[in-house]
């Protein structure tokens, strides 16, 4: 398809498990931007890369979390020894260039529940 | 430091009624705005932005934005109501002056549409 393609969609892992999360961005889009979407804190800004690097990490909440991309496309975002405060939903966005008026095109999200 | 805030985490309107979603923010730069809609288990839906071009914004389906610098304002309105119209709502704000285009939100709003 034409838009942001993130998987999986559902994830349900143990406390303590490394997850990893996946992102295809739109084709030709330089930008690309991980979120958090969680109850209690709303839509929050993970990282972003700019091709293949990331001049943007001051949203990721810990050392635990990390993320990649490669070849300018996709993505994946890695959580290490998960904790119950990780669940969230996991929305990957990628806009054609890294500009502040530049609309952002999101992906479905991946759930991750942490039992 | 820059925020979002939007006013009234539920909103409730009848068909037909006017939708009025309200936001605000606070920037020391000029900012650059967004409406997104979220309908279940879906990513982010632009519905419209404001780059500086014109202060009256049109979107798709029908909603349309005013941007009021002396308010501090960016509301969304509909004249008119559909059901399909009930989703959760965002506003969102990216900042110039070397913003990599993060985009900063409020904390949503759900519209319910009643019959």
């Amino acid at each position: 398809g034409a838009g942001v393609s993130q998987s999986p969609s559902n994830k349900v892992t143990e406390k303590g498990k490394d997850v990893e999360l996946r992102c295809d961005p739109i084709s030709g889009h330089t930008a690309l931007y991980w979120y958090r979407q969680s109850l209690g804190q709303g839509l929050e800004f993970l990282i972003y890369f700019q091709g293949n690097s990331a001049p943007d990490k001051s949203g990721l909440p810990s050392d635990r979390f990390s993320a990649e991309r490669t070849g300018g496309s996709v993505s994946t975002l890695t959580i290490q020894r998960t904790q119950q405060e990780d669940s969230a939903v996991y929305l990957c966005a990628s806009s054609l260039v890294s500009r502040p008026d530049s609309a952002q095109h999101f992906g479905d999200g991946t759930r991750l529940s942490i039992l | 430091a820059q925020s979002v805030t939007q006013l009234g985490s539920h909103v409730s309107v009848s068909e037909g009624a006017l939708v009025l979603l309200r936001c605000n923010y606070s920037s020391s730069v000029p900012p650059y705005l967004f409406w997104y809609v979220q309908y279940p288990n879906q990513g982010l839906q632009l519905l419209l932005k404001y780059t500086s071009a014109a202060t009256l914004v049109k979107g798709i389906n029908g909603f349309e934005a005013e941007f009021k610098k002396s308010e501090t304002s960016f509301h969304l309105t509909k004249p008119s109501a559909h059901m399909s119209d009930a989703a959760e709502y965002f506003c969102a704000v990216s900042f110039g002056s070397g913003n990599t285009g993060k985009l900063i939100f409020g904390q949503g709003t759900t519209l319910q549409v009643k019959p």
